[in-house]
C-alpha cells in the first residue's frame, strides 16, 4: 500500500543553520505531496504542497520539489529560525470520488536553539 | 474564513461522563474527518463525512459516536471514554476532489482530550 517515510528526529539546529528533512514515499498512480507542520499545542497547518513531478513547493522559506524519479519531497530551509521548531509531517494523498485520505509520514520534530 | 474552528479546546472527562466535541467550517468544504493523535504521532483517521453523509469508520470503538447535523457542522459524541482515549482530537476539511487530484485539508487546532 502507499506509505511514506520520513527521517526520525529530532534535529537540533542552531539559529541561521540549513535544514533537511528527507521524505520518500510508495505510492501506485501520482499522489499529491504535502508537507505539515505542527507547532507545539497546536493542530497542523498546510505548510506546502505539490500536485505533480517536478512541482515544487514553497512557503515561508520552505521548498520541496517533488521528485518523481527519486520517489522523494524532502522538505529545505536555507536559515532557520528558533520559531520553525516544531513536528513537520511528510504525507501523500489518495483521492476518492469525493474526498481525499493524507497517509502520514511517522513525523520528524526540529528544534532550533538560539 | 478560512478556518476550522474547534470547541472546547481541552477537556477532561470521567469515564462514566457524556461529552461532545464540535467541529465548524464556513469555507464551503464537503469533506469533514475526525482524526486522533497521540503525543508525538502522526494523526489517525476515525471518520470521514462527504456531503453530510457518513463515508469511512477506520473500526473505531463505538463510544465514540460522529454526527453532521449540516454541511457547516462536525460532531463528536464521546460516552464511557478509557484513559486510554485521552490524546488531541483534530477536526479537518476539504473540498471535494471530484475525483481528481486531492489538495489537502484544513486541520482545527484541536481538542485536548484526558479521561480520568
Amino acid at each position: 500500500g502507499d506509505s511514506v517515510t520520513q527521517m526520525e528526529g529530532p534535529v537540533t539546529l542552531s539559529e541561521e543553520a540549513f535544514l533537511t528533512i528527507n521524505c520518500t514515499y510508495t505510492a501506485t498512480g501520482y499522489p499529491s505531496l504535502f508537507w505539515y507542520v505542527q507547532y507545539p499545542g497546536e493542530g497542523l497547518q498546510l505548510l506546502l504542497k505539490a500536485t505533480k513531478a517536478d512541482d515544487k513547493g514553497s512557503n515561508k522559506g520552505f521548498e520541496a520539489t517533488y521528485r518523481k524519479e527519486t520517489t522523494s519531497f524532502h522538505l529545505e530551509k536555507g536559515s532557520v529560525q528558533v520559531s520553525d521548531s516544531a513536528v513537520y509531517f511528510c504525507a501523500l494523498s489518495v483521492a476518492t470520488d469525493s474526498w481525499g485520505k493524507l497517509q502520514f509520514g511517522a513525523g520528524t520534530q526540529v528544534v532550533v536553539t538560539p | 474564513d478560512t478556518e476550522v474552528t474547534q470547541t472546547p479546546k481541552h477537556l477532561v472527562m470521567g469515564m462514566t461522563n457524556k461529552k461532545s466535541l464540535k467541529c465548524e467550517q464556513h469555507m464551503g468544504h464537503r469533506a469533514m474527518y475526525w482524526y486522533k493523535q497521540k503525543a508525538k504521532k502522526p494523526p489517525e483517521l476515525m471518520f470521514v463525512y462527504s456531503y453530510e453523509k457518513l463515508s469511512i469508520n477506520e473500526s473505531v470503538p463505538s463510544r465514540f459516536s460522529p454526527e453532521c447535523p449540516n454541511s457547516s457542522l462536525l460532531n463528536l459524541h464521546l460516552h464511557a471514554l478509557q484513559p486510554e482515549d485521552s490524546a488531541l482530537y483534530l477536526c479537518a476539511s476539504s473540498q471535494d476532489t471530484g475525483g481528481r487530484k486531492f489538495y489537502g485539508y484544513t486541520f482545527g487546532s484541536g481538542t485536548r482530550l484526558t479521561v480520568v
